[in-house]
């Protein structure tokens, strides 16, 4: 079975803090991503990387950085925690998939990230 | 650009009742979409994916969905639902660049 798995399940930060969410998954997959959920706005993309040291943009990448300096593991950056970064922070992991195939994303627990 | 639409942010059904929840798409290449459910302090779980093989997906736990082109829908039913089948569901829908585009989610809850 595909794991994936966030570094805490529950967080509380300081406003202004740095806070590091960490991401690992053990299926060599290329694709990682990192999502926002909050209630009535579903899951919303932070930001996503297709391989070692590459990263792109998502829909709400203000406030957020990542990096991604081994395959397995993917870390997202919150330089100076705010109150509206209060939120459930998900990970997922994909692979590339063959041509014409879909790909699943799956997803790690999530860690609900309380910012004071 | 891709985007999903969930109607009914909440669906109450009583346990052995039909469950549906509604998922309609927009997209400008032939969609890929998924359903995965949510339970309570857990990540997402996938239910079951469209991959253009067949427009009637079968899923776990009792779950289908049929993709019909024509209404850009692809709604979820269980014909008989469990209590364990109370959870947050989403629909998705990929884009050409392996990126999801999940809708609002809809809460269903099961009663006894």
């Amino acid at each position: 079975d595909v794991k994936v798995t966030q570094s805490s399940r529950y967080l509380v930060k300081r406003t202004g803090e740095k806070v590091f969410l960490e991401c690992v998954q053990d299926m060599d997959h290329e694709n990682m991503f990192w999502y926002r959920q909050d209630p009535g706005l579903g899951l919303r993309l932070i930001y996503f990387s297709y391989d070692v040291k590459m990263k792109e943009k998502g829909d709400i990448p203000e406030g957020y950085s990542v990096s991604r300096e081994k395959k397995e593991r993917f870390s997202l950056i919150l330089e100076s925690a705010s109150t509206n970064q209060t939120s459930m922070y998900l990970c997922a992991s994909s692979s590339l998939g063959e041509a014409g195939e879909t790909d699943t994303q799956y997803f790690g627990p999530g860690t609900r990230l309380t910012v004071l | 650009a891709q985007s999903v639409t969930q109607l009914g942010s909440h669906v109450s059904v009583s346990e052995g009742a039909l469950v549906l929840l509604r998922c309609n798409y927009s997209s400008s290449v032939p969609p890929y979409l998924f359903w995965y459910v949510q339970y309570p302090n857990q990540g997402l779980q996938l239910l079951l994916k469209y991959t253009s093989a067949a427009t009637l997906v079968k899923g776990i736990n009792g779950f289908e969905a049929e993709f019909k082109k024509s209404e850009t829908s692809f709604h979820l039913t269980k014909p008989s639902a469990h209590m364990s089948d109370a959870a947050e569901y989403f629909c998705a829908v990929r884009s050409n660049d392996y990126k999801l585009s999940f809708g609002a989610g809809t809460t269903v809850t099961v009663r006894a």
